[in-house]
């Protein structure tokens, strides 16, 4: 069974400290899709990054990175020089392959993290 | 362009009610998938549907149903309402199935008394 956990209920930090959000995933799949997205107290949940299980390369988008790694099921987002903005709960997701290099709808979402950046 | 609208964006229901959520996707995208988001269960899938048919359906009890219409835009229905159905109800679009990433909507929350 596929199965996403994010074992950091809450985490809080000062403005322009260092924070990575842990992601660990089960899966028997070998291909398959992971994602992130942020839920800030809008509701709404934005999209931040999909990574699929074939792609290990590190990815950095501004003051966010993240670190996939395969042989440790884990998929962790860090966030350097943390806003007052970026307070927010933080999702990771698994989802099957779809086909046609994408995934499907079922999006397997972990707890979440609550983000609280203080300034 | 106009994100995915969900409407209403608050709902307050009766238990044994029954109650129909909408959710139009970003124009020219063709699948539509539905959570749940609760503080005890968190985000839960509920279905997906692509092309006015149902592609994937999650782990609820019958009360729950959809459909899609023939524009994308798709209907969620909650019958015979219980005081556990109160939660966050998200819809989320792509352009097919086999999809980059799914942008959601605002969500609506509905509220059992």
């Amino acid at each position: 069974a596929q199965k996403v956990t994010q074992a950091q209920t809450e985490i809080s930090v000062v403005e322009k400290e260092d924070v990575t959000l842990d992601c660990v995933y089960e899966t028997r799949d070998t291909t398959y899709y992971l994602f992130w997205y942020k839920q800030p107290p809008s509701g709404e949940l934005v999209f931040l990054i999909r990574r699929n299980s074939f792609d290990e390369q590190n990815e950095i988008s501004g003051r966010y990175s993240w670190n996939f790694q395969k042989s440790t099921s884990s998929f962790n987002f860090t966030i350097t020089a943390s806003q007052v903005v970026d307070s927010a709960v933080y999702f990771c997701a698994l989802s099957e392959d779809g086909g046609e290099g994408g995934s499907q709808g079922n999006l397997i979402f972990g707890k979440g993290t609550k983000l609280s950046v203080k300034p | 362009k106009a994100g995915v609208t969900q409407t209403p964006r608050y709902l307050i229901k009766t238990r044994g009610q029954q109650v129909t959520l909408s959710c139009s996707p970003i124009s020219g995208h063709r699948s539509v998938s539905w959570y749940q988001q609760t503080p005890g269960q968190g985000l839960q899938f509920l279905f997906e549907y692509f092309s006015e048919t149902q592609r994937n359906k999650g782990n609820f009890p019958g009360r729950f149903s959809g459909r899609q219409f023939s524009n994308s835009r798709s209907e969620m229905n909650v019958s015979t309402l219980e005081l556990g159905d109160s939660a966050l109800y998200l819809c989320a679009s792509s352009f097919s199935l086999g999809s980059y990433g799914y942008t959601f909507g605002s969500g609506t929350r509905l509220t059992v008394v």
